[in-house]
């Protein structure tokens, strides 16, 4: 089964730019989406499709795919950014989808 | 406004059975594949099962196939998860979610249901 490697924590200072990675094996060629769940509350779609955003998303927050490795970018960190941070991918043959580890973002 | 919401947690025995519902709201529901997405208590998510919008679809994980079965009824506007021969490492929150059959990405989330498996 295919798996995604997310980094358990990373840390920020506010204001800085925070950057969450998620391995896979030639994860580039597929479609990473990142999710933010906050304590007690249901995960938000934050990143779909690599690098697009839903509506009511800030700019603050893009992402990249290339090779193997998918990055979220949260620029210009602010202490509502503190939560956990899921990427995921889908597996078309199964109609499954496959979920990272969890990274916690804490902001400093 | 589109809502979802799931009912039917509870606790229950190893080796036992219960019924989850997800009622849709603020969509056309028809239209939309949906899943179950669990999370086991401080542990990370954990796709289950999802089924396509006309409901001729269905999808398991393999930790759950044989034991779950998903289906829905559209003109209810609702979902369903049938668990049977539950064990402890099912133990988790459950969420109803939508989701985008061709990128597989979860747009709307509920607040999920609990299911506890313990004797």
């Amino acid at each position: 089964s295919y798996v995604l490697t997310q980094p358990p924590s990373v840390s920020v200072a506010p204001g800085k730019t925070a950057s969450i990675t998620c391995g896979g094996n030639n994860i580039g060629n597929k479609n990473v989406h990142w999710y933010q769940q906050n304590p007690g509350q249901a995960p938000v779609l934050v990143v779909y499709d690599d690098r697009d955003r839903p509506s009511g998303i800030p700019e603050r927050f893009s992402g990249s795919n290339s090779g193997n490795t998918a990055t979220l970018t949260i620029s210009r960190v602010e202490a509502g950014d503190e939560a956990d941070y899921y990427c995921q991918v889908w597996n078309s043959t199964s109609h499954q989808g496959v979920f990272g580890g969890r990274t916690k973002l804490t902001v400093l | 406004e589109v809502k979802v919401l799931e009912s039917g947690g509870g606790l229950v025995q190893p080796g036992g059975s219960l019924r989850l519902s997800c009622a849709a709201s603020g969509f056309t529901f028809d239209n939309y594949a949906m899943a179950w997405v669990r999370q086991a208590p401080g542990k990370g998510l954990e796709w289950v099962s999802g089924i396509s919008g006309g409901g001729g679809q269905t999808y398991y994980a393999d930790s759950v196939k044989g034991r779950f079965t998903i289906s829905r009824d559209n003109s209810k506007n609702t979902m369903y998860l049938l668990m049977n021969s539950l064990r402890g490492e099912d133990t988790a929150l459950y969420y109803c979610a939508t989701y985008d059959t061709w990128s597989g990405y979860i747009d709307y989330w509920g607040q999920g249901t609990l299911v506890t498996v313990s004797s």
